[in-house]
């Protein structure tokens, strides 16, 4: 069974940082492209990240380029979502998904709050 | 970017009625069109990629149609748990979805 846990979410102050984790299981992970999607509560969702199945090439949403950096470590099975400089906007669950062409697996999300 | 906008925002009909979701993109994306459902705390769940092709396990009741920028998602029979948000989300250039469809009880 394919599964996608996220980790790592928190209250953070505009300007700081936080790393999100998603550990994966129940597939073989060094094989598929991940993504990070984010939803703003009771808001839409929001691509933000996609990285290849060897970590060589990587795309960011034009609101976090320059301030949040995908990786993924495939010895662990572990996709990481580096965020720095955050603000208010960020705020949001972040989902770990894989996808082949479409999302078709989610994690349950992890909430990221960025306030003073 | 390609923008994508659905209508309506709000869908209000009884089980048993069908639905019609519409999304529209401000540039062509061929087929590269997917819907998602998604419940409250819950992920969202893919439904239909590539346009008309159902995801492993969706029901017969759900079936999408369209090409280059305008596409629909009908639901033929409202169950009780089909009552959510819809999402469409393209894949041409880069990933952007579209606000979402609340599909309500009336």
């Amino acid at each position: 069974e394919v599964q996608l846990v996220e980790s790592g979410g928190g209250l953070v102050q505009p300007g700081g940082s936080l790393r999100l984790s998603c550990s994966a299981s129940g597939f073989t992970f060094s094989g598929y492209l991940m993504h990070w999607v984010r939803q703003a509560p009771g808001k839409g969702l929001v691509w933000v990240s996609r990285i290849n199945s060897d970590g060589s090439d990587t795309s960011y949403a034009d609101s976090v380029k320059g301030r949040f950096t995908i990786s993924r470590d495939n010895a662990k099975n572990t996709l990481f979502l580096q965020m720095n400089s955050l603000r208010a906007e960020d705020t949001a669950v972040y989902y770990c998904t894989r996808a082949v062409s479409y999302f078709n697996f989610w994690g349950q999300g992890t909430l990221v709050t960025v306030s003073s | 970017e390609i923008v994508l906008t659905q209508s309506p925002a709000t869908l209000s009909l009884s089980p048993g009625e069908r639905a019609t979701l519409s999304c529209r993109a401000s540039q062509s994306v061929s087929s590269y069109l997917a819907w998602y459902q998604q419940k409250p705390g819950q992920a969202p769940r893919l439904l239909i990629y590539d346009a008309s092709n159902r995801a492993t396990g969706i029901p017969a009741r759900f079936s999408g149609s369209g090409s280059g920028t305008d596409f629909t998602l009908t639901i033929s029979s409202l169950e009780p748990e089909d009552f959510a948000v819809y999402y469409c989300q393209q894949r041409s250039n880069l990933f952007t979805f579209g606000p979402g469809t609340k599909v309500d009880i009336k």
